[in-house]
């Protein structure tokens, strides 16, 4: 089965612009996880979907950050207005069942200049 | 416990030796909990998915164990090397939908 696939791979954005990251899962994995890792320290919980719900948001930083899942399927997770600490590695994640392990992208790395 | 604890940060062991990192993670509401490996410049690779206190896990020369009374688990990797060099996350899972969080990590480095 093919795996977890993130695009882009690397973005390099200026302070204020806009960028979209995307994330496909494993085809039939309902649950879909965004996680983030800044300067080198651990993964950040950022939100939860089950098919298309989110069921927690809790870790998204402010109102800069808009994730969607429509269908059910892809997930986008969009910055808008990009902020220099906003720069760091952002990995999605899916599986099965809630007792399923992760299965990770290769992330998506964002720096923002 | 508030929040996901793994220890040591980071340790150094030569090869062959056996070594274990503990995560201690919050009891309520515990659904499953998950180790992970992480090497550098790659995503995490799931080891073990544990849900039921007591469960013993094993995979090769790696092993866990599972308290969630206490809210702790041990990771065990028996004569390790150079292979093993990596870091290993723990990520309990959660709450009605199961969120997963994760620990800081233990950085294993295997001396040859």
């Amino acid at each position: 089965e093919a795996g977890v696939t993130q695009f882009p791979s690397h973005s390099v954005i200026e302070k204020g612009q806009t960028v979209t990251l995307r994330c496909d899962p494993i085809s039939g994995h309902d649950n879909l996880y965004w996680y983030r890792r800044v300067m080198g320290k651990e993964i950040k919980f950022l939100l939860h979907f089950v098919k298309e719900s989110k069921q927690d948001e809790s870790g998204m930083p402010n109102n800069r950050f808009l994730a969607e899942r429509t269908g059910g399927t892809y997930s986008t997770l969009k910055v808008q207005p990009a902020e220099l600490e906003d720069s760091g590695v952002y990995f999605c994640a899916s599986s099965h069942l809630g007792s399923s392990p992760l299965h990770f992208g290769n992330g998506t790395r964002l720096t923002v200049t | 416990i508030l929040n996901v604890e793994q220890s040591p940060q980071s340790l150094h062991v030569q090869e062959g030796d056996s070594t274990n990192f503990t995560c201690s993670f919050p009891s309520s509401n515990f659904y499953a909990l998950h180790w992970y490996r992480w090497e550098t410049a790659k995503s995490p690779e799931a080891l073990f998915v544990m849900t039921l206190n007591g469960d013993e896990k094993k995979k090769g020369r790696i092993s866990a164990t599972l308290n969630t009374k206490e809210g702790y688990s041990y990771l065990y990797i028996k004569g390790s090397q150079p292979e093993d060099s990596a870091t290993y996350l723990c990520a309990p899972a959660s709450g009605g939908y199961q969120k997963v969080t994760f620990g800081t990590g233990t950085k294993l480095q295997v001396i040859p």
